[in-house]
């Protein structure tokens, strides 16, 4: 079945320290997302990429960086310059048709949970 | 730019009961619409989207919404709710020359035997 994996399901991280999370997908999307999700904002956008060697800020970019080497992955660096980083990421895909029959509709991956130590 | 607003960040609702969850949005160009549901500790899934055409949208487990431009509003409503479908729901909005969908901050529904 095609879908997203995202990894790891939880981490824990120190202060100071850099951690990534993986996003792969198999769906043969070219658009691929990164939200952030804390209790009472919604999600809220990080990073996006509607192709290969290609990505955008979002909203909350900083102390964030992304990388776009294949069209199959889209991995998250949070760094130690994000001040808040305990949340939970969600990554999302959808194709790049903007047409009301295909209007990207975005398929999300299960989640990763962050906290900082 | 968008926004999104959902009225409501808390819903108890009976079992066998209606729900209905309110999204408004302000935008100054036309816009798609979906409700998605999250599950605790899942992704988001995809309930109902609204693209154009009929303003009356049906989507998956018996949700339906209704798009009334006049009032930019999107409500999501089920005639009679399960216990299954304690979850949180989110609105989103996306303008229709953008790739960027915009959130509300959600809509926890929990129902009660």
């Amino acid at each position: 079945d095609g879908g997203i994996t995202q990894s790891p399901k939880y981490l824990f991280r120190k202060e100071g320290q850099n951690v990534t999370l993986s996003c792969e997908q198999n769906l043969n999307h070219d658009a691929m997302y990164w939200y952030r999700q804390d209790p009472g904002q919604g999600l809220r956008l990080i990073y996006y990429s509607q192709i290969v060697n290609d990505f955008q800020k979002g909203d909350i970019a900083e102390g964030y960086s992304v990388s776009r080497e294949k069209k199959e992955s889209f991995p998250l660096t949070v760094t130690s310059a994000q001040k808040n980083p305990t949340a939970f990421y969600l990554c999302a895909s959808s194709t790049r048709d903007r047409h009301p029959s295909g209007a990207n509709v975005l398929t999300f991956g299960a989640g990763s949970r962050l906290t900082v130590l | 730019a968008q926004s999104v607003t959902q009225l409501d960040s808390q819903v108890p609702v009976f079992e066998e009961a209606p729900v209905e969850l309110r999204c408004n949005y302000s935008s100054s160009v036309s816009v798609y619409l979906f409700w998605y549901v999250q599950y605790p500790n899942q992704g988001l899934q995809l309930l109902l989207k609204y693209l154009s055409g009929s303003t009356l949208v049906k989507g998956i487990n018996g949700f339906e919404a209704e798009f009334n431009k006049s009032q930019t509003s999107f409500h999501l409503r089920k005639p009679s709710v399960h216990i299954s479908d304690t979850a949180e729901y989110f609105c989103a909005v996306r303008d229709t020359n953008d790739y960027k969908l915009s959130f509300g901050a959600g809509t926890t529904v929990t129902v009660r035997a």
